[in-house]
């Protein structure tokens, strides 16, 4: 069975500081997804990152990076001096090969204050 | 500004009434996702349309329904409404073979079940 865990319901951090966000999967697919969503109080969910399976290699992108590891079933994501404008809910997600569904975390809600 | 566009915003209703909530994706995109958003939660998958076809379904009873039409638009229906339907019920469309690559999310059509 699918499963995604975000331990970490809420994080609040002040401007400036860099903040990790946690996420631990579950599945049985050796060919499998992983997703990070941003989800603002207008609601959409925001597309951020896709990994593969196959695809260890960790990546950077302005001020987020990303670090995946098979090894702990963990799929983390850092942002480098937070800013108000990241304050969302994100949501980390995974779909496994032929599967139609993503599966969803339960998200954290991250609060950037000034 | 987002490819995926739902209405309405915002719906309230009685308990025991019918609900058709419309998405119209991005032209070309051939694949539509509806999930269920409870307060705080998740996501969860309610079912997708592949060429007006039903090619997958959560754990959502049949009163749940929905249609894809030729003009990328397609809607979903619940009938009978409970109080636990109230929700936001967002609609993701993707196109056929990139799915893996990030579907696109609309922001949304918040229900309440009074």
């Amino acid at each position: 069975a699918q499963k995604v865990t975000q331990a970490q319901t809420e994080i609040s951090v002040v401007e400036k500081e860099d903040v990790t966000l946690d996420c631990v999967y579950e599945t049985r697919d050796t060919t499998y997804y992983l997703f990070w969503y941003k989800q603002p109080p207008s609601g959409e969910l925001v597309f951020l990152i896709r990994r593969n399976s196959f695809d260890e290699q960790n990546e950077i992108s302005g001020r987020y990076s990303w670090n995946f590891q098979k090894s702990t079933s963990s799929f983390n994501f850092t942002i480098t001096a937070s800013q108000v404008v990241d304050s969302a809910v994100y949501f980390c997600a995974l779909s496994e090969r032929g599967a139609q569904k993503l599966v969803f975390g339960q998200g954290t809600r991250l609060t950037i204050n000034p | 500004e987002t490819g995926v566009t739902q209405s309405p915003t915002h719906l309230i209703k009685t308990r025991g009434q019918q609900v058709t909530l419309r998405c119209s994706s991005q032209s070309g995109h051939n694949t539509v996702s509806w999930y269920q958003q409870a307060l705080g939660q998740g996501p969860q998958f309610i079912f997708q349309y592949y060429r007006e076809e039903e090619n997958g379904r959560g754990n959502f009873p049949p009163r749940f329904s929905g249609l894809q039409f030729p003009n990328y638009s397609s809607e979903l229906n619940v009938n009978a409404l409970e109080l636990d339907d109230s929700a936001l019920y967002l609609c993701a469309s993707s196109l056929e073979g990139t799915r893996f690559y990030g579907y696109t999310f609309g922001s949304g059509t918040r229900l309440t079940v009074v």
